[in-house]
């Protein structure tokens, strides 16, 4: 059972650089979620999307697009990464919006800018 | 936005020994979540108390909330080598909000 699949793992970008984080869940989940961790900071809400075809800013919104690409796939995609975007990003699902659903993540992929 | 605070931020304790960790928070909710993240990996979810409830057990897990003091507490009794890792606390409201967590080692 995969669960939540991140990819890439690790990537090194330049200043300026664009690329996208790919989330993909086997779950059949509706919700689907992008945090950011930093060191001491807990995560923080990037975006997320409640259902397909829906997707709503988060706290740290600014700096990331995203798109559900259908029910599966959520990406997150930063058009011009600067250093402050250094971080680990975990997607999540979960099966409904009903806030007593547990989220299922993946296991990261760490990001470094320089 | 709301977030859950943590403490203590860092715990070592010897195998064999209780861990409690505590979570306090400023505004209403809806309920209270735990999760473990073992390094290098995602979260995983390990326990929910909703607000109307004020203990609750899974394991050798048990969680308390005390809602008129805004704080719950995670307590791990018996705790093994394996339950090194990062404990947090997430408050959901409209959405869900961590906490920074509380690094637990565990030595054998």
């Amino acid at each position: 059972n995969a669960g939540v699949t991140q990819t890439p793992k690790f990537q090194v970008l330049k200043t300026g650089q664009s690329m996208t984080l790919q989330c993909a869940q086997d779950m059949n989940h509706n919700s689907m979620y992008w945090y950011r961790q930093d060191p001491g900071m807990g995560l923080r809400l990037i975006y997320y999307s409640a259902s397909e075809g829906t997707t709503d800013k988060g706290e740290v919104p600014n700096g990331y697009n995203v798109s559900r690409l259908n029910k599966r796939e959520f990406s997150l995609r930063l058009e011009s990464a600067a250093p402050s975007q250094t971080s680990v990003y975990f997607c999540a699902s979960r099966a409904g919006q009903g806030n007593e659903q547990p989220q299922h993540f993946g296991d990261g992929t760490r990001l470094s800018i320089l | 936005s709301q977030q859950g605070e943590e403490d203590p931020q860092a715990l070592s304790i010897q195998e064999g020994e209780n861990a409690t960790m505590n979570c306090s928070y400023k505004t209403s909710i809806n309920n209270l979540q735990w999760y473990r993240q073992n390094s290098g990996r995602g979260l995983v979810h390990l326990i929910l108390i909703r607000s109307n409830e004020r203990e609750k057990h899974s394991g050798r897990l048990r969680v308390t909330l005390d809602t008129s003091k805004k704080s719950s507490s995670l307590l791990i009794t018996a705790s093994r080598a394996a339950d090194t890792a990062s404990y947090f606390c997430a408050l959901a409201g409209n959405k869900l909000t961590f906490g920074g967590g509380t690094r637990v080692l565990v030595k054998p």
